[in-house]
């Protein structure tokens, strides 16, 4: 049983295309995130849904744009994608008031060409 | 606001040798530590926490790190270092003030040789 799942693991795709990755977790949390891993291993988080509210959204370009349509899931929408958009995201999930530690997804590779 | 130093972007060590990598931290408020590990090509895994309880904080695989707030430190241990440990290994900070918002540090990566 995967606690946190995203799909798909890899995605391959050209300047100016739009693309989704989902994000599923079965762990029974209220909050999920979403981090983005640059080509030097830097995680940064982006944004992150408190039972379908955005609670953290840090500087990141508007053609992010995040949706949680309920507690277990939490995707993730580019528009235009940009070569800088090449990277790592992953997708974390946590418990509130049940302890700050984050429970993370498998990644997506993202390769913009 | 809250951050995280890690010393030293990469460790070699021998298998068997004990393993030690540092991390300081910086924060306005009581911080909740972490140690994650990425193996290559995988995700992130939990190794370990503190959370204001034992400041000696023992974790999975063998490791520990001890919390010490006078040097604003949570260095991560191994006594013996096995062939696979190799990996990238992050600390992060995060606080309830703060939504539990994690800051990682740049990371480690581990090499251990036979």
């Amino acid at each position: 049983d995967t606690a946190v799942s995203q799909t798909p693991k890899y995605l391959v795709t050209q300047m100016g295309n739009d693309k989704s990755i989902k994000c599923e977790q079965n762990l029974g949390h209220d909050t999920m995130y979403w981090y983005k891993q640059d080509s030097k291993k830097f995680l940064k988080i982006m944004f992150s849904y408190n039972n379908k509210e955005l609670i953290i959204n840090e500087t990141v370009p508007n053609r992010f744009s995040p949706k949680s349509p309920d507690k277990a899931h939490l995707n993730l929408h580019i528009n235009s994608l940009e070569l800088g958009d090449s990277a790592v995201y992953f997708c974390a999930s946590s418990q509130s008031g049940g302890g700050p530690e984050q429970y993370f997804g498998p990644g997506t590779r993202l390769t913009v060409t | 606001a809250q951050s995280v130093t890690q010393l030293g972007s990469h460790v070699s060590v021998s298998e068997g040798a004990l393993v030690l990598l540092r991390c300081n931290y910086s924060s306005s408020v009581p911080p909740y530590l972490f140690w994650y590990v990425q193996y290559p090509n995988q995700g992130l895994q939990l190794l370990l926490k503190y959370t204001s309880a034992a400041t000696l904080v023992k974790g999975i695989n063998g490791f520990e790190a001890e919390f010490k707030k006078s040097e604003t430190s949570f260095h991560l241990t191994k006594p013996s270092a096995h062939m696979s440990d190799a990996a990238e290994y992050f600390c992060a900070v995060s606080a309830a003030s703060n939504d539990y918002k994690l800051s990682f540090g740049a990371g480690t990566t581990v090499t251990v040789r036979a």
